[in-house]
């Protein structure tokens, strides 16, 4: 069974500073990796996905993500946080193939203090 | 509209009722998938579809939970004798089959 670890269910950062948001990953096999954000009153979006190709990965809003096998991560990062960033974050696992069962971590609220 | 789309958006019912949540997937997508979401908690997977078939329903939480997608596009996801714990957000994804999901805005339950 696959699953992925959030580490901190609630993260604090001054407008402008680093966000570090961290995912660990447990699988047999290379998985797809995703980042799903969650803004207030709003379904989940995705913000970037790891596909076996390239194993650092840019997203939208500024976001990127970096896959280390050896560490069995996926840690989300911006170099520089906005208040619009204020959301709650999911990291995802599934299987590498298409169409399979994806599961979800517990999540991450980001708060941005201006 | 292209995203999508769960009726209804809140439903309150009591202790006992049965209830159905709808589901309209993104036209063109084969896998159809059912989440569920208590407050604070991330999305718990409940089933996915792949046309018409449940792929994988083990996360259905007993048999009171079931889902159907009988024409391979609008879903209904079904809960008999509801209790107060079925409470939650329930949310739908659709999928073209490259992993990413594209999610409605849910519906919440609220059993009283």
């Amino acid at each position: 069974a696959q699953s992925v670890t959030q580490l901190g269910s609630h993260v604090s950062v001054s407008e402008g500073a680093l966000v570090l948001l961290r995912c660990n990953y447990s699988s047999s096999v290379p998985p797809y990796l995703f980042w799903y954000v969650q803004y207030p009153n709003q379904g989940l979006q995705l913000l970037l996905k790891y596909t076996s190709a390239a194993t650092l990965v840019k997203g939208i809003n500024g976001f990127e993500a970096e896959f280390k096998k050896s560490e069995t991560s996926f840690h989300l990062t911006k170099p520089s946080a906005h208040m619009s960033d204020a959301a709650e974050y999911f990291c995802a696992v599934s299987p590498p193939v298409g169409y399979q069962k994806v599961t979800f971590g517990t999540g991450t609220k980001l708060q941005v203090i201006p | 509209g292209a995203g999508v789309s769960q009726t209804p958006s809140n439903k309150v019912t009591e202790k006992g009722k049965y209830v159905e949540l709808r589901c309209d997937p993104i036209s063109g997508h084969t896998a159809l998938y059912w989440y569920r979401q208590s407050l604070g908690q991330g999305p718990e997977f409940l089933i996915y579809f792949q046309g018409t078939g449940a792929a994988d329903d083990s996360g259905l939480p007993n048999d009171r939970f079931f889902a159907v997608r009988p024409e391979g596009s609008v879903s209904t996801l079904k809960i008999q004798r509801t209790e107060r714990g079925d409470s939650a957000v329930y949310l739908c994804a659709s999928s073209p089959g490259t992993g990413e999901l594209f999610f409605g805005e849910g519906s919440r339950l609220t059993v009283l």
